[in-house]
């Protein structure tokens, strides 16, 4: 069974500090996502990272997959009260297409 | 283009009873996913659709059943409920079964009696 590990569970910052979320596990992914979810609705894709090592960015989030595609992190510069809400990390296995495994989430608060 | 789009939005039953949840697939879709979120979790799979037949299934028993139907939409039935039934129930959609990428619906959130 593939399982992946969100830290940290909750986070509450104040407006315009830097944040990083980890996403680890021991199983290797052919792919990883993450997917913001706002309270009464579906999660979001925000990126895919493919390959190991590889860095996306999206305004001021980045988003890194490990060497070895088993972990990566997200990291957001200068959170606004709009960054507020659950981050998921989602790994697709090497053989499950598009069944995807999820970590349990972060919760995160940016304060104004 | 339209999304995936769930119904009900919300739903209460008591133990014992029967649901059907329904979504209908963005335009173009031929994959549904079904995953359960209970509250403070991540979503769990469920199982998946693709061209009317089941291509896999996660740990949940057998009174969890699906249906996809030929226009791509499709239910979730759960039999006999038990209170940690009791969760947000997601469907997302994909272009084909091994495409990783899924566009979720709002979800149905079941609260079990």
């Amino acid at each position: 069974t593939q399982l992946l590990e969100q830290s940290p569970q909750f986070l509450s910052i104040q407006e315009g500090e830097n944040l990083t979320v980890y996403c680890n596990s021991s199983s290797v992914f052919s792919s990883l996502q993450w997917y913001r979810q706002e309270p009464g609705e579906g999660p979001v894709l925000l990126v895919t990272v493919v390959t190991g090592g590889e860095v996306k960015k999206l305004k001021r989030l980045t988003f890194q997959f490990g060497d070895a595609r088993k972990d990566s992190s997200l990291h957001i510069t200068a959170a606004q009260p709009g960054d507020t809400g659950l981050y998921l990390c989602a790994g697709e296995g090497e053989t499950s297409g598009s069944r995807l495994t999820f970590g349990e989430g972060t919760q995160l608060t940016v304060n104004p | 283009e339209t999304g995936v789009t769930q119904s009900p939005t919300h739903l209460i039953k008591t133990r014992g009873q029967q649901v059907t949840l329904r979504c209908s697939s963005q335009s173009g879709h031929n994959t549904v996913s079904w995953y359960q979120q209970a509250l403070g979790q991540g979503p769990q799979f469920i199982f998946q659709y693709y061209r009317e037949e089941e291509n896999g299934r996660g740990n949940f028993p057998p009174r969890f059943s699906g249906l996809q139907f030929p226009n791509y939409s499709s239910e979730l039935n759960v039999n006999a409920l038990e209170l940690d039934d009791s969760a947000l129930y997601l469907c997302a959609s994909s272009l084909e079964a091994n495409t990783g990428e899924l566009f979720f619906g709002e979800g149905s959130r079941l609260t079990v009696l």
